[in-house]
């Protein structure tokens, strides 16, 4: 069975510095997908990025970048120039493509900016 | 932009009472989700729909019923609510065989009580 693994429950970075989150998981697929869902207190899921694993380029959006080791099976999410938006908890997740396509998710790290 | 609408954002019920938890999705999506959240528990399974009428348990689908009569619509019930069902209840949709679409979308939560 495949799991995600998110070991830091809480993390604060100030303001325009950078963050990195990470997240593990274990599976036996060799063609994947992994999200980074944010979560901010409006309680509404909104992606952040995604990868698609036959990929090696690590995806980027903006300010959003992840660094995917497939060997180790890692894929952190590095956020640039934080701001005060970026407070929220944040999500791994993971969905295989041999079988039904569900999302197995990691715990969640809450992320707070400070000003 | 797709849509998936959760027909409450909190709610409170008794011990006991039969619950129903709907919920509606507009880009003809075939798979449908439902998952809790708890602190430090992220998001947990507890039934998929990958067509009208096909339904798999998750990890945790104890206590739960679900219902997809029509593709849009993915109902969790609770046959008899407890106290330990006190949670988040957050709904998804997907439609992994597009490439371009392999990422869940969510609703905006329930938060459901039970006294």
């Amino acid at each position: 069975a495949q799991t995600v693994t998110q070991s830091q429950p809480e993390m604060s970075v100030q303001e325009a510095e950078t963050v990195t989150l990470s997240c593990t998981y274990d599976t036996s697929e060799n063609n994947y997908y992994l999200f980074w869902y944010k979560q901010p207190p409006s309680r509404q899921m909104i992606l952040v990025i995604r990868q698609e694993a036959y990929k090696q380029q690590n995806a980027t959006e903006n300010r959003f970048s992840v660094n995917f080791q497939k060997a180790a099976k890692s894929f952190s999410l590095k956020i640039s120039d934080s701001q005060l938006g970026d407070t929220a908890m944040y999500f791994c997740a993971f969905m295989g493509t041999s079988g039904t396509y569900k999302y197995i998710f990691g715990t969640g790290t809450r992320l707070k900016v400070l000003a | 932009d797709v849509k998936v609408t959760q027909s409450s954002r909190y709610l409170v019920k008794r011990t006991g009472e039969k619950v129903f938890l709907e919920c509606v999705q507009d880009m003809d999506h075939e798979n449908m989700f439902w998952y809790r959240q708890d602190p430090g528990l992220g998001l947990r399974l507890i039934y998929f729909s990958y067509d009208v009428k096909m339904k798999e348990k998750g990890d945790i689908p104890e206590g739960y019923s679900v219902s997809r009569e029509k593709k849009e619509r993915f109902s969790l019930i609770l046959e008899s609510a407890s106290t330990n069902q006190t949670s988040m209840y957050l709904c998804a949709s997907s439609s992994p065989g597009t490439v371009k679409n392999t990422e869940a979308f969510f609703g905006q939560g329930t938060r459901l009580t039970v006294v």
